[in-house]
C-alpha cells in the first residue's frame, strides 16, 4: 500500500488557477469514487476540502473543485488568494477498509 | 458540534508504553469510525488504522499492523491509539479523525515525544 504520489510543490500567482495531482492506481483511487482533499495549515490540523471526488463541504469556497480520471484524482483551486497557501493532502480509499494518503503538496502563492 | 479532544502532549523514552486519547462530543459516538493519522516532523499524513466503536471493530495500514493498536470505548466515547514499546521512530503528531469515508471533524493532535 504505496502514498498516492502528488506533486512536491505548486506555485501560482494571486487569480491564476492552479491544479494538484493526485495518482494512485486501479486498487485504489481507480476503483473507488472515495477521494477526499485536505488542506493543512503550519502547526494546526488538516480541513476537510473535497470529498468523494467532487463534494465540497459547507463552508468551503467553491473556487476549490475536485475530478478524477482513470487512476489520477485533481484538486483545481481558482482565483488563487493567500489565504490558500497551504500543503494539501489527497486520501483515497484502498479497499479492505483502509486508506492511503497523498505525498502531498506545497502550494506557493506567489 | 461535532469535537474530538485530543489528550495532550507527551515526552517518553525508548522502550516505554504509551496510551493516547481521543474523546468525541457533539454527536454519537458510534455514528462515525475513528481514524488515526500520523505526522512526523516536517512530514505528510500517514493514514494508520481506524475503528468502529459501536463493536471495536478495526482495520490497520500495513505499515502499522502490529506496530499500534487502536480501541475504544464507547460507554465514554473515547478512542485510544496505544505502543506497548516505544521507538524514536515513533515522534510524531497523531491526529484521530471522525472516519466516514473522509474526515470531516479532526482532533486538535497529540504530540508525542521519545527521546532517551
Amino acid at each position: 500500500q504505496s502514498a498516492l504520489t502528488q506533486p512536491a510543490s505548486v506555485s501560482g500567482s494571486p487569480g491564476q488557477s492552479i491544479t494538484i495531482s493526485c495518482t494512485g492506481t486501479s486498487s485504489d483511487v481507480g476503483s473507488y469514487n472515495l477521494v477526499s482533499w485536505y488542506q493543512q495549515h503550519p502547526g494546526k490540523a488538516p480541513k476537510l476540502m473535497i470529498y468523494e471526488g467532487s463534494k465540497r463541504p459547507s463552508g468551503v469556497s467553491n473556487r476549490f473543485s475536485g475530478s478524477k480520471s482513470g487512476n489520477t484524482a485533481s484538486l483545481t483551486i481558482s482565483g488563487l488568494q493567500a489565504e490558500d497557501e497551504a500543503d494539501y493532502y489527497c486520501c483515497s480509499y484502498a479497499g479492505s477498509s483502509t486508506f492511503v494518503f497523498g505525498t502531498g503538496t506545497k502550494v506557493t502563492v506567489l | 458540534e461535532v469535537q474530538l479532544v485530543q489528550s495532550g502532549a507527551e515526552v517518553k523514552k525508548p522502550g516505554e508504553s504509551l496510551r493516547i486519547s481521543c474523546k468525541g462530543s457533539g454527536y454519537s459516538f458510534t455514528s462515525y469510525w475513528i481514524s488515526w493519522v500520523r505526522q512526523m516532523p516536517g512530514k505528510g499524513l500517514e493514514w494508520m488504522g481506524r475503528i468502529d466503536p459501536s463493536d471495536s471493530y478495526t482495520n490497520y495500514s500495513p505499515s502499522f499492523q502490529g506496530h499500534v493498536t487502536i480501541s475504544a470505548d464507547k460507554s465514554i466515547s473515547t478512542a485510544f491509539l496505544q505502543w506497548s514499546t516505544l521507538k524514536a521512530s515513533d515522534t510524531a503528531m497523531y491526529y484521530c479523525a471522525a472516519d466516514s469515508g473522509y474526515y470531516h471533524y479532526w482532533g486538535q493532535g497529540t504530540l508525542v515525544t521519545v527521546s532517551s
